[in-house]
């Protein structure tokens, strides 16, 4: 089956900081989903971007199809976007979605 | 906006005991899936059901099952509760499998002790 990677696995950053994400995957997908996972465990939809740049407010995403891989950019940092931050494709006719091993993002007051 | 509403949010359970597991999909989302996320794990894509009938299965235990209602709701059933059945469990919608723009709920979270 296809394979998500994420990396880093784990980022600890001072307030105001930027940071980039970055999901690599193994074969071609269907879509791709950004998600963040907060402190309560609730999992948030960021972006869904199969190709091109998304950009939301402080987040932007990319993602390069032919080069099987999406970066997600987090700027001026605040401590509310700390969490888990988990890519996830689909990459077949099955519906399902297959999540990477996450990014687990501190962000210091 | 509407969203995916999950219940019960927690829940307490002793081994071998059963438990039911409800998913309320986004209004005219057809296709509902579930998913186990294990303490410090990714979540794991359980079963997924396209207008009432199963449509991808995943690693779901047998003492685990599922369905999708006339209403589009879809209840997780699982019995003979474990120790590692504790888990986050998410209930996901989307609109179209073609498009599978997946939404997810707050999760339940079920302890087993």
């Amino acid at each position: 089956g296809i394979q998500v990677e994420q990396s880093p696995p784990d980022l600890i950053l001072q307030e105001g900081a930027n940071s980039t994400l970055r999901c690599n995957f193994s074969d071609s997908v269907n879509n791709l989903q950004w998600f963040h996972q907060n402190p309560w465990g609730q999992l948030i939809n960021l972006f869904y971007i199969p190709s091109g740049t998304k950009q939301n407010g402080r987040l932007s995403a990319t993602t390069v199809a032919t080069e099987r891989y999406s970066l997600l950019y987090i700027s001026s940092s605040q401590t509310t976007d700390s969490g888990v931050y988990f890519c996830a494709v689909d990459y077949s006719s099955a519906s399902k979605i297959i999540f990477g091993s996450g990014t687990r993002l501190s962000i210091r007051p | 906006a509407a969203g995916v509403i999950q219940s019960p949010r927690h829940l307490i359970k002793e081994k071998r005991e059963t438990a039911t597991l409800k998913c309320y999909p986004i209004p005219r989302h057809d296709t509902v899936y579930w998913y186990q996320q294990g303490p410090g794990q990714d979540p794991q894509f359980l079963i997924s059901f396209y207008e009432k009938m199963q449509s991808d299965k995943g690693s779901i235990p047998d003492r685990f099952s599922a369905q999708q209602f006339s209403d589009y709701h879809s209840e997780l059933n699982m019995s003979s509760l474990e120790l590692g059945d504790s888990a986050l469990y998410f209930c996901a919608s989307s609109p179209d499998v073609g498009a599978n723009i997946q939404y997810f709920g707050a999760g339940t979270r079920l302890s087993v002790l």
